[in-house]
């Protein structure tokens, strides 16, 4: 089946600072990739999207592009903000329509 | 506000004890999933359903009953709780179509077995 793989938290930064959060996958076909983000005590949250190579998704300052000759699809932000704190969680989606999560990587961002 | 709605918030059971989890949407979505968070373990399916009467046996079933007799409504049933079953539990939902749609999550149902 499905998995994912991804970088183990928590990830500390000071504010202003450059994150990745590096996320491989396999995966049978092709599937599309998602970012969600959990804010403490909330559920997931869709963060952003892509749905082919090369594509890049981005929402509220964060990107990531589709890697399909890696596998990867890592999370950037050029600068963080105390108020991305927050656990991230990166999800292959492919032809079933059900994801796989990865563990969730936390991000701790101190001003 | 259109979403995924979860109740209870909180709920703290003894062992043996049965419970339903609800969960409601009401953006006629076709898919709807059930996740269970623990510390260090990521999200792992329980059950989903890809439309009105029809369910499917995720990761970690055992110990956990779905139906979908709505396209709203897909309640999760303790038959006889567990310890092990303390956790943190999350309803999802999405549209038909392509696979490029992402879930929407409920904001969860924190369960303690005691």
């Amino acid at each position: 089946g499905d998995s994912v793989t991804q970088m183990e938290g928590p990830v500390t930064l000071s504010e202003e600072a450059f994150l990745t959060i590096n996320c491989t996958y396999t995966a049978t076909g092709y599937p599309s990739l998602f970012w969600y983000v959990q804010y403490p005590g909330e559920g997931l949250q869709l963060l952003l999207k892509a749905t082919k190579a090369d594509d890049k998704g981005s929402n509220k300052g964060f990107e990531a592009t589709y890697r399909k000759e890696t596998t990867s699809f890592h999370l950037e932000k050029g600068s963080v903000q105390v108020s991305d704190s927050a656990v991230y969680f990166c999800a292959p989606q492919g032809g079933s329509y059900i994801p796989t999560f990865g563990r969730g990587t936390s991000l701790i961002v101190h001003p | 506000n259109a979403g995924v709605t979860q109740t209870p918030k909180f709920q703290v059971l003894k062992t043996g004890q049965s419970m339903t989890l609800q969960c409601a949407q009401d953006m006629n979505h076709e898919y709807m999933s059930w996740y269970r968070q623990d510390p260090g373990m990521g999200l792992r399916l329980i059950h989903y359903s890809v439309g009105a009467g029809i369910t499917d046996q995720g990761e970690v079933p055992n110990g956990y009953n779905v139906s979908r007799s709505t396209t709203e409504d897909f309640p999760l049933r303790l038959l006889s709780a567990a310890p092990s079953q303390t956790s943190v539990y999350f309803c999802a939902s999405r549209g038909e179509g392509a696979g490029n749609y992402g879930y929407t999550f409920g904001s969860g149902t924190r369960l303690t077995v005691v």
